[in-house]
């Protein structure tokens, strides 16, 4: 029972470079959300998804797409990376009646 | 926007000492969770609050919802209680929670 994976756990892009993060669950959880985090500060959401099929824009989605085309797996693109998207994301899930959120473990992306 | 205060931002504390970490918020939540990141970074849920008291081991937390802040307490700390403290809030029922900028503690042996 993994909970909630994220891959890659590291990468460096180059400006105008395009990437995929995964989240990939296996509690059966309908809530899925992707955060970012900067130094010195809070998460701030990005996009969720309440269940399969399903996105919404979040606090900061500018920049970032997303997709849910199976329950378990939520993935943010970003299409031409910048430099302000230097961060660390994270992925959380939550069961529909629990409103408890369980992390993953963060990707860290650097863009140079 | 709903504004979320941490306070303090930094806490320093001797092993074996209590501490009392604060959570103020602007507006009405119906989501209240308190989640501890420890240094390499992992972020653990510690409680879903919106009302009422809490406890678990060493640590309990009250929130009065109808004077918008929460209290996390920490019982005789240790060093594994160290890293960064948030709390975080939700208006909206899907669970989207808002951050607040945290309370780092360090607990020193």
């Amino acid at each position: 029972n993994a909970g909630v994976t994220q891959t890659p756990k590291f990468r460096v892009l180059k400006t105008g470079q395009s990437m995929t993060l995964l989240c990939a669950q296996d509690m059966n959880h309908e809530y899925m959300y992707w955060y970012r985090q900067d130094p010195g500060m809070g998460l701030r959401l990005i996009h969720y998804s309440v269940g399969e099929g399903t996105t919404a824009k979040g606090e900061v989605p500018d920049g970032y797409n997303v997709s849910r085309l199976k329950k378990q797996n939520f993935l943010l693109g970003l299409e031409s990376a910048a430099p302000s998207q230097t961060s660390v994301y994270f992925c959380a899930t939550a069961g529909s009646g629990a409103n408890v959120l369980t992390f993953g473990a963060g990707s860290r992306l650097t863009v140079l | 926007g709903i504004q979320v205060e941490q306070s303090p931002p930094d806490l320093i504390l001797q092993e074996g000492a209590n501490s009392t970490l604060r959570c103020n918020f602007s507006d009405s939540v119906n989501n209240l969770q308190w989640f501890h990141q420890n240094p390499w970074g992992q972020l653990i849920n510690l409680f879903y609050i919106p009302s009422g008291t809490k406890q678990n081991g060493r640590l309990s937390a009250t929130t009065v919802a109808t004077e918008r802040y929460s209290l996390l307490y920490i019982s005789s700390s240790q060093t594994t209680d160290s890293g960064v403290y948030f709390c975080a809030v939700d208006q909206t029922g899907a669970n989207n929670l808002f951050f607040g900028t945290g309370t780092r503690l360090t607990v020193i042996p």
